[in-house]
């Protein structure tokens, strides 16, 4: 079983939906999370940083963490076709400079 | 966020061939860095963890005599690709931790080997 899961999706939905990207975890030491877009042959651009249960919003953002559930999840408000990329979930331990581990990332396209 | 570079951002090298891949922070300092490898569609696999003026850590199973990583400052890494051969064409990405746990990656490098 893989320490973070994800659905790959691929994700389809109109402009200005709201989207819902979800992952869960098994592992209980797990008190970081974030959030990365990745556009095709780019590098993971940081959207979404969080320590605590609870949520973060930043703009169209807003990323949501249940311990208790061992479940994350990043909404995005009003989705644009420029949303259209790869949204990966990660995450690691409270150990400086611990490695992440990542979810397999879910293909989102926003159609315009 | 911080600004992670990469350079170059694509090579094209015969097989045999080595190719040197540097990732710098910009804007900050960088005590530690990691080297990642990303095939299509998949997620990306941790290759290396490189920390500032000691050797790195590698993952199980990458040779670390064919992937030689240098961290020999706060602000830069390089990461050699010896004898490239065709299987070792992939994506590879840096990333540099600023604080705690966040990460900022590099723009990726794309090698193809001939």
């Amino acid at each position: 079983q893989k320490e973070v899961e994800q659905d790959p999706g691929p994700l389809s939905v109109p402009e200005g939906a709201i989207v819902s990207l979800n992952c869960t975890y098994s592992n209980s030491a797990f008190q970081y999370f974030m959030w990365y877009r990745q556009y095709s042959r780019k590098g993971p651009e940081l959207l979404m940083y969080t320590y605590s249960s609870g949520n973060k919003e930043d703009g169209r953002f807003t990323a949501q963490v249940d311990k208790s559930s061992k479940y994350i999840s990043l909404f995005i408000r009003d989705s644009q076709p420029s949303d259209s990329a790869t949204y990966l979930c990660a995450m690691n331990r409270e150990t400086s400079g611990s490695r992440l581990t990542f979810g397999e990332g879910t293909q989102l396209t926003v159609n315009p | 966020g911080a600004v992670v570079s990469q350079h170059p951002s694509w090579v094209i090298c015969k097989s045999g061939t080595s190719v040197k891949i540097e990732c710098r922070s910009l804007d900050f300092q960088a005590t530690t860095m990691f080297w990642y490898r990303q095939f299509p569609k998949q997620s990306l696999m941790l290759m290396a963890t490189s920390n500032e003026g000691s050797k790195a850590t590698y993952e199980q199973g990458v040779e670390k005599d064919k992937f030689l990583i240098n961290h020999a400052s706060l602000t830069l890494s390089t990461l050699t690709v010896t004898s490239a051969h065709p299987e070792d064409s992939s994506f590879y990405i840096c990333s540099a931790r600023r604080r705690a746990s966040e990460q900022f990656f590099g723009p990726g490098t794309r090698l193809t080997v001939l």
